[in-house]
């Protein structure tokens, strides 16, 4: 079955920071796709990346950076230099083979302060 | 481009009422999916329809009903509301079942429901 771990509730970090929200997956399956979502105060979820299992290169956009490493089944998300627009909850999630709804991580949530 | 559209984005109903929610995509999305979000509980699956006409349920369907009215449309009905089910709703779509390089899932804003 498949499972996503967020292990962290809440961080707080100053702004300027960087910070690394940890995505830890289980799954039986070779073949699947993994997910970060952005929910941000006003509650809509923002699709920030995808990366299939056979892609293990790292990714990087502006401040942000995924870090994916099937070894420790792991996908983690860095954002450099945080900004108090990143405040928000992000979600990990995960979908078997690429045809099963996404199984979603319990969220944590992001506290950036001035 | 409205994308995935939900109404209503706010509702307050009473224990044993009924409603539905509505969700409506303008992507020619094949598949559509109803999620739940709870306090410390992240997004949980409620139900989904693959294609139109097929409606499968998810990890929590129970005290709901879907239908998948066309292929722009999947609603959620609750038959008898129960305060178990105060939750944000948020409905999504993808172009197919088959997530790949150039498919993903795109939710709507969300609804808050209250059962009192």
């Amino acid at each position: 079955a498949q499972k996503v771990t967020q292990a962290q509730t809440e961080i707080s970090v100053v702004e300027k920071e960087d910070v690394t929200l940890d995505c830890v997956y289980e799954t039986r399956d070779t073949t699947y796709y993994l997910f970060w979502y952005k929910q941000p105060p006003s509650g809509e979820l923002v699709f920030l990346i995808r990366r299939n299992s056979f892609d293990e290169q790292n990714e990087i956009s502006g401040r942000y950076s995924w870090n994916f490493q099937k070894s420790t089944s792991s996908f983690n998300f860095t954002i450099t230099a945080s900004q108090v627009v990143d405040s928000a909850v992000y979600f990990c999630a995960l979908s078997e083979r690429g045809n099963t709804p996404l199984v979603f991580g319990k969220g944590t949530r992001l506290s950036v302060i001035a | 481009n409205a994308g995935v559209t939900q109404t209503p984005k706010f509702q307050v109903l009473k224990t044993g009422q009924s409603m539905t929610l509505q969700c409506a995509q303008d992507m020619n999305h094949n598949s559509m999916y109803w999620y739940r979000q709870d306090p410390g509980m992240g997004l949980r699956l409620i139900y989904y329809s693959a294609s139109e006409g097929t409606t499968d349920k998810g990890e929590v369907p129970n005290g709901y009903n879907v239908s998948r009215l066309n292929k722009r449309e999947f609603s959620l009905r609750l038959e008898s509301a129960a305060p178990s089910q105060t939750s944000v709703y948020f409905c999504a779509s993808s172009e197919s079942r088959q997530i790949t390089v150039g498919n993903t899932i795109y939710f709507g804003e969300g609804s808050w429901l209250t059962v009192v």
